[in-house]
């Protein structure tokens, strides 16, 4: 299994409140994404990176910000969460990306609640 | 609707019958990824597919794509309780893009 972890596994927050999922890997991979996943439509793109500081939306994108200071940690930051944010995130990294033809392994998700 | 639709979205199956789960889009698949999912857990990598009519196996586990390339199937031969889970497809749609799409997933029960 690829060398991926996120933080925290559970979280519960209240609506309003900042909240950052970290994602941390130790295979070196120069991609790193970030999905959610919620009944009836599956694993959607949020946001993510290509390289140190080098970032693109995903298919889901408002509402979330993410940042990339160091090749192994990938951020997720909700600014303000809502209830339409509950939902189970999963990080995922690959060596040179989906467009290269290359897979894109997982980590073992976050699932988020807010009230 | 779905870009890339699976079927069934549920299957229930006696522990050493076959099965297939099918992965359609109406769109060529440029890259197509079966995984495995078991609740509460991550994705587990089954097998990567790119060129139409490719075919890998892994195990008890066979995948294809067509020739046209937009669709795939995963056939488990000779089923087991270890093969339970939610299996999902993912592909690329849009050539040379990050931006995967993925399937609603295919719950997988296997009975004694």
């Amino acid at each position: 299994d690829a060398g991926i972890t996120q933080s925290p596994r559970h979280k519960v927050t209240e609506t309003g409140t900042p909240v950052t999922l970290r994602c941390h890997q130790t295979e070196n991979h120069r991609y790193m994404y970030w999905y959610r996943q919620d009944p009836g439509h599956g694993l959607r793109l949020i946001h993510y990176s290509y390289g140190v500081k080098d970032t693109d939306k995903g298919e889901v994108s408002d509402g979330y910000s993410v940042s990339r200071s160091k090749t192994e940690d990938f951020l997720l930051t909700l600014e303000s969460a809502t209830s339409s944010q509950t939902s189970v995130y999963f990080c995922a990294i690959s060596p040179r990306g989906a467009a290269n033809g290359d897979t894109q392994y997982f980590g073992p998700g976050t699932r988020l609640t807010v009230l | 609707s779905q870009e890339l639709e699976q079927s069934p979205q549920s299957l229930i199956v006696q522990e050493g019958k076959n099965l297939t789960i099918n992965c359609t889009s109406s769109k060529t698949l440029y890259g197509l990824y079966w995984y495995k999912q078991k609740y509460g857990e991550g994705l587990i990598f089954l097998m990567m597919l790119q060129k139409g009519g490719e075919e890998k196996s892994h195990e008890k586990i066979t995948a294809k794509l067509d020739e046209k390339k937009q669709q795939s199937s995963l056939h488990i031969t000779a089923s087991q309780p270890s093969h339970a889970g939610i299996y999902l497809c993912g592909a690329d749609i849009n050539f040379g893009n990050e931006k995967l799409t993925f399937g609603t997933g295919t719950r997988l029960t296997i009975i004694p």
